[in-house]
């Protein structure tokens, strides 16, 4: 149980295209879900926290208007990144919080590889 | 604010070698420490926690001791094995809203 589903798992798009990745918690409903991002050779850096129903918590550094954060549901967040240029080539991955009685606990999900050219 | 640093990699052993992965963690409050593990081509998996300072987390033969005067969280195994190739990130996570700060990963590589 507590599976969180990615998609795509790769993507390429071309610069100035606006891409979506969905996470999905596939058994339980996430109260919170969270979106990072993994640069080469750093650790992965939290870019927003996101809560059903409300808008997202970007952290310091993170364009808002860059990657939008859409928690439309309690088993559904997505994050768009809207005018993709090379430089937001990266990993991002995406975690959920909720399940019953292993509320500290993170699941994350597989991860998008996204590459802009 | 709260950070992560973990030895870097990569660190590559022979099976059976013993396996010692340092992470120490600066923190305001009082955080719970993960070790998580991502497999080629897999996602993150939690493999050990713990949530109090002298708290031990075991799983898989993995182990790792809260130790809140040294503020780290060294993750261990006595005798790896080729399964163990992976990379590790040691995470700390404030109680208080959920939020992890990860380390920069260690890239472990076991061979036969």
């Amino acid at each position: 149980g507590a599976v969180v589903s990615q998609h795509p798992s790769r993507v390429i798009c071309k610069s100035g295209t606006s891409v979506k990745i969905e996470c999905r918690s596939l058994d339980f409903q996430a109260t919170t879900m969270f979106w990072y991002r993994q640069f080469p050779k750093k650790s992965l850096m939290l870019m927003a926290t996101s809560n059903e129903g409300s808008k997202a918590t970007y952290e310091q550094g993170v364009e808002k208007d860059k990657f939008l954060i859409n928690h439309a549901s309690l088993t559904l967040s997505t994050l768009t990144v809207t005018s993709a240029h090379p430089e937001d080539s990266s990993f991002y991955i995406c975690s959920a919080t909720g399940v019953p009685g292993r509320d500290t606990e993170a699941f994350f999900g597989q991860g998008t590889r996204l590459t802009v050219v | 604010g709260d950070s992560v640093t973990q030895m870097e990699g990569p660190v590559t052993l022979s099976e059976e070698a013993f396996l010692t992965i340092n992470c120490t963690y600066t923190a305001t409050g009082y955080p719970s420490l993960f070790w998580y593990v991502q497999y080629p081509g897999e996602g993150l998996q939690l493999l050990l926690k713990a949530t109090k300072a002298d708290d031990k987390g075991s799983n898989k033969g993995f182990e790792a001791t809260y130790r809140k005067e040294t503020t780290s969280f060294h993750l261990e195994k006595g005798s790896v094995q080729v399964s163990d190739s992976a990379v590790y990130f040691c995470a700390l996570s404030d109680p208080r809203d959920d939020k992890i700060i990860f380390g920069k990963g260690t890239r472990l590589h076991i061979l036969p």
